[in-house]
Order: C-alpha cells, then sequence, then structure tokens
C-alpha cells in the first residue's frame, strides 16, 4: 500500500539553527500538507501545497517557515532559526483531491527537538 | 473561523459499545474526517462523512448530522488495541484541509 514517508524520525537540535524535515508524498497526490503536534496537544495545520506554490498557511506558519518541492518526489519543512517552542511531532500528509473521500494520508512524522 | 469540541477522554470496557461525540460550528461545511491515533503516531483515517446519516465500516460506524453540526464515531465489540485518541477533523469553505478537533482519548480496560 503506497505510504507517505518521512525523514528523519527525530531530530535533535540547538536552539537558533536551522532544520530541514523531509517528506515524500504518495505519488499521484496532488495536494501536500505539513502539520505539527506538540505534545499533549492537538494536531495543527501549518500550510498546504499545490501546484508548486502555498496554497493555504495558518498563522503559525510565519518568516521562520518555508516549504519546497525541489523535485518530482520530495517535499521539505524548513525552520530557519528554531526556538524550543518548535519542539514538536512534525507531520506531512497528502490528498488526492480526485478521491471522492479526499482523505489526507499521514506519514508516521519526525519528532523534533529544540534545545 | 471554526470551532470543534470533543470530551476529552473516555473509558469503555473490552467486548463494549462506545460513542465518542464531535460538534463543530463552521461556515461551508464540506464534510467531517474521523481518524484514530496512537500514542507517538500518526494519525489514520478511519471514516469521512458529507452527507446526514450513519455510514457503518465494520466495528467502526459514523454518524453527522449537518443541521445540528454533530457527529459521532461508535466503536463496537471493543478491543484493547482500540485504545488510542480519536480525532474529528472538519473539512469547511473552499478548503481541503482538513481541521482537528483536540482529540478524545480513548482507555479500553478489561
Amino acid at each position: 500500500e503506497p505510504e507517505v514517508t518521512q525523514t528523519p524520525s527525530h531530530q535533535v537540535t540547538q536552539m537558533g539553527q536551522e532544520v530541514i524535515l523531509r517528506c515524500v508524498p504518495i505519488s499521484n497526490h496532488l495536494y501536500f500538507y505539513w502539520y505539527r503536534q506538540i505534545l499533549g496537544q492537538k494536531v495543527e495545520f501549518l500550510v498546504s501545497f499545490y501546484n508548486n506554490e502555498i496554497s493555504e498557511k495558518s498563522e503559525i506558519f510565519d518568516d521562520q517557515f518555508s516549504v519546497e518541492r525541489p523535485d518530482g518526489s520530495n517535499f521539505t519543512l524548513k525552520i530557519r532559526s528554531t526556538k524550543l517552542e518548535d519542539s514538536a511531532m512534525y507531520f506531512c500528509a497528502s490528498s488526492d483531491p480526485g478521491q471522492v473521500n479526499t482523505e489526507a494520508f499521514f506519514g508516521q512524522g519526525t519528532r523534533l527537538t529544540v534545545v | 473561523g471554526q470551532n470543534i469540541d470533543q470530551p476529552t477522554e473516555m473509558t469503555a470496557t473490552e467486548g463494549a459499545i462506545v460513542q465518542i461525540n464531535c460538534t463543530y460550528q463552521t461556515s461551508g461545511f464540506n464534510g467531517l474526517f474521523w481518524y484514530q491515533q496512537h500514542a507517538g503516531e500518526a494519525p489514520t483515517f478511519l471514516s469521512y462523512n458529507v452527507l446526514d446519516g450513519l455510514e457503518e465500516k465494520g466495528r467502526f460506524s459514523s454518524f453527522l448530522s449537518r443541521s445540528k453540526g454533530y457527529s459521532y464515531l461508535l466503536l463496537k465489540e471493543l478491543q484493547m488495541k482500540d485504545s488510542a485518541s480519536y480525532l474529528c477533523a472538519v473539512v469547511s469553505g473552499g478548503s481541503y484541509i482538513p481541521t482537528f478537533g483536540r482529540g478524545t482519548s480513548l482507555i479500553v480496560h478489561p
């Protein structure tokens, strides 16, 4: 069964450092998303990406964040200068709007710890 | 904006039936998802409701009332492995993007 894959599974970084979280969405999907989940809290939407550009973003997705699709398969989230409060699980997801359900399939997540 | 409300925690006994409720206020409702999330893992899709009524899928069923802004997830013949968080997520406006509630942590005990 096709799946969304994310790397790395865990990342520890020092405050102020840049991190890049990587995702390979399901190959025939057209919409890509990043969500985050701070420990014990709800899954929060960050950004969606369609047709090689950001389609929607939340207020969390400020200038410190950026997304890229550098080739035909990868989808990355960059945090320029990490803060302690960026520590969270980051989930990548993809969906195919041509399907009736338009369900988002989630990757297993990258646990980011900022120290 | 959207407001999605679910109970924080529920407990139930193995073999029993449990109903997890979700209420929402939103404009331009498109549909409602239920996801299951085990601790430390990714959410996995359970159901998607667009029209009023009950959709059954094995041990899990999901109900929607658009006029009442209400949905529930019904889990039958509970198993220990059903212990997880159950996330209600709403899609509205012209968006495909699910907005998640805080989730209901279900604890199934023997």
